[in-house]
């Protein structure tokens, strides 16, 4: 059964700080790869596509290792504002709907 | 401005009761999906649809039903046949066409609880 893994934290951390957090995935044939982002009973929502090369969207960076087949989201100069859960996203080849595996998503919450 | 909309927001249900989530779309997917989730878990993929008149489904079916009429609507039904059907449901939908780049976009969720 094809699995993504995440720490599920909480990972406290202080405004301004530098965190970085994981995704394992076990289908070495996965195709594309995302970070959600989920405030408490709301929607998740984009908060950026992983390429191969890596990618960076003012204070974050993903990226893509697949030789050790994960993704990693780094936030730089956290705010209190980035606090919510954040999900990994793993498609496989087809884009089918049985393509699509998400994680369990990790807590992030910053403290003033 | 194009979206998804999920109605209700919130929704009881009592015991042997079913109960039908609406979910529209106005971005022309031809993809759409539902997913339950449950307190500080995952999502879960209930039932998915891949065109009009079709649909498959998900990990989690059983006690659920949906139809495909229209490329715009997806509604799910809970049925009694659910016996915990208390949780936060998600509709979402992407472009469809097989690319693995396709985005997904979610509605802003139905609370269900049981009264």
């Amino acid at each position: 059964r094809k699995e993504v893994e995440q720490d599920p934290g909480p990972f406290n951390v202080p405004e301004g700080a530098t965190v970085a957090f994981n995704c394992t995935y076990s289908n070495s044939a996965s195709q594309s790869f995302f970070w959600y982002r989920q405030d408490c009973r709301k929607e998740p929502k984009l908060l950026m596509s992983v390429y191969s090369s890596g990618n960076e969207d003012g204070r974050f960076t993903a990226q893509l290792n697949r030789a050790s087949q994960y993704i990693s989201l780094l936030i730089r100069d956290s705010k209190l504002s980035d606090s919510a859960t954040y999900l990994c996203v793993v498609v496989d080849s087809g884009g089918g709907a049985d393509g699509l595996t998400f994680g369990k998503g990790t807590h992030l919450i910053i403290q003033p | 401005d194009g979206g998804i909309t999920q109605s209700p927001k919130y929704l009881f249900r009592k015991e042997g009761q079913n109960v039908t989530l609406s979910c529209e779309q106005n971005l022309n997917h031809d993809a759409m999906y539902w997913y339950r989730q449950d307190p500080g878990q995952g999502l879960r993929l209930i039932y998915y649809s891949q065109i009009v008149n079709d649909f498959q489904k998900g990990d989690i079916a059983e006690g659920y039903s949906v139809s495909r009429e229209k490329k715009e609507s997806f509604p799910l039904t809970v049925t009694s046949a659910q016996k915990n059907p208390t949780a936060f449901y998600l509709c979402a939908s992407r472009p469809g066409q097989g690319d693995t780049n396709e985005k997904l976009f979610f509605g802003s969720g139905t609370q269900l609880s049981v009264l």
